[in-house]
């Protein structure tokens, strides 16, 4: 089956700089790639998603890139603010049978210091 | 997007009672799926939630354990049958509709079993 690494497994950073999450996975057929953001006590949110027909997406300060080759995508964060601490996920999904199930990173605290 | 909700929001339970879950989701999805978060971990998928017909579980799952029901395409419950400690976690569900949508998350539902 598929399995999705995510590094790093911890980030820290200062208001105002970049942060970069980075996942790889293993099935060549997976095809939707979403990120989320889940803060203590609530359910994940997605953030961006990306399909494979894309290499890059952006909304406002976060983007997303995606290697189909090499199979791995990133999550890019600029202008951090201490709002966007919290846990990020990355996830991929497939088609066809396996439909809309995703396979989970094992997730990134992110934090970001006044 | 679809805006996803779970209750209970939150339980505390004997060992050996069981639980039933819900989730409503505000429009019409294709596909519901069931997840659990242990605690400090990712998610992990229990089963796809099919509309009418008996749930598709993941290995390590099973029906016994956690029966689901869809009865329509806008609402599912999961069961935590005869519970134990090890059943502490974060149940969530989560909604997608056809193959361009993105997936959405519930708020999820905490459950601590004593």
């Amino acid at each position: 089956g598929e399995n999705v690494e995510q590094h790093p497994s911890t980030l820290s950073v200062q208001e105002g700089d970049s942060a970069v999450i980075k996942c790889t996975y293993s099935d060549s057929a997976s095809n939707y790639f979403p990120w989320y953001k889940q803060e203590l006590g609530k359910g994940p949110q997605l953030i961006i998603d990306i399909r494979s027909n894309v290499g890059e997406k952006k909304d406002q300060r976060i983007a997303v890139t995606l290697n189909k080759t090499a199979k791995h995508f990133s999550l890019h964060i600029t202008e951090t603010q201490p709002e966007d601490s919290a846990v990020y996920f990355c996830a991929a999904g497939l088609g066809g049978t396996s439909y809309g199930k995703l396979t989970f990173g094992q997730g990134t605290i992110l934090t970001v210091h006044p | 997007s679809a805006v996803i909700s779970q209750k209970p929001s939150r339980d505390i339970c004997q060992r050996g009672t069981s639980l039933t879950i819900q989730c409503q989701v505000d429009s019409q999805v294709t596909m519901m799926f069931w997840y659990r978060q242990q605690p400090g971990q990712s998610l992990t998928l229990i089963a796809t939630a099919n509309q009418g017909s008996e749930a598709t579980y993941e290995s390590g799952f099973v029906i016994d354990k956690f029966p689901i029901s869809r009865p329509n395409l806008t609402f599912s419950t999961l069961t935590v049958s005869n519970m134990s400690p090890e059943d502490s976690s974060i149940y969530l569900c989560s909604g997608t509709g056809d193959l361009a949508s993105s997936q959405y998350f519930g708020p999820g539902t905490r459950l601590l079993v004593l």
